[in-house]
């Protein structure tokens, strides 16, 4: 079963900041918070992922809180080819080590 | 970048018929390769762990049998669904992970949209 609780659906307007939450209250230590993308009929797409620390690249910044209990993905500037369904996932680091997809945040950015 | 393909990417076949799908990672070398399974409106569901050189783990309630997996190579795995019935029809998505570190990232194909008749 997945570890991660999402909303189901969210909305952003074009070019303003989609903050997506994730809960994950149960994450071991050892553990790391992944998200992912998956655009229609679109295998999914690494985003980004971290341990404990706040983390950034050229997609999004994942800020995760200190207790680590929950964590947020942010899309500076949405546009429109953002619209996706975004997975939060909790993962031991090792190369076997398999993904768990919950259902994930439907995300639709408006024009 | 890290790329993972799949072929065919969409293939419609008769029921009863055997259908294979490739996947391969095309610059980088994958000991580790997942294959999924997502019907409409529905997340994806792990199927099964391929490794190279050794017979994959299949999650419980996947019959291998039905859905045969070989990992030849540090490239490519292959998923054969036997005997296929309407009820295979879905969208298979292959991954692999890149690089022997710990904070390995996996790294998706495009998908291959199967359709039993």
């Amino acid at each position: 079963d997945a570890k991660t609780t999402q909303p189901p659906s969210m909305d952003c307007a074009e070019g303003r900041a989609a903050n997506l939450p994730c809960n994950h209250s149960t994450i071991s230590g050892n553990e790391y918070v992944y998200w992912y993308r998956q655009i229609h009929s679109q295998g999914p797409q690494y985003i980004i992922h971290g341990l404990k620390n706040n983390e950034t690249n050229e997609m999004a910044s994942l800020i995760i809180t200190e207790d680590r209990k929950s964590s947020t993905l942010i899309l500076p500037h949405a546009t429109l080819r953002d619209t996706a369904v975004y997975y939060c996932i909790v993962r031991r680091k090792g190369g076997s080590e398999k993904l768990v997809f919950g259902k994930g945040t439907k995300l639709t950015v408006n024009p | 970048g890290a790329v993972v393909s799949q072929h065919p990417s969409r293939v419609i076949c008769k029921s009863g018929t055997s259908v294979k799908i490739e996947c391969r990672s095309l610059d980088f070398q994958a000991t580790t390769m997942f294959w999924y399974r997502q019907f409409p409106k529905q997340s994806l569901m792990l199927m099964a762990t391929s490794n190279e050189g050794s017979k994959a783990t299949y999650e419980q309630g996947v019959e291998k049998d039905k859905f045969l997996i070989n990992h030849a190579s540090l490239t490519l795995s292959t998923l054969t669904v036997t005997s296929a019935h309407p009820e295979d029809s879905s969208f298979y998505i292959c991954s692999a992970n890149l690089g022997t570190s710990s904070y390995n990232e996996q790294f998706f194909g495009p998908g291959t949209r199967l359709t039993v008749l």
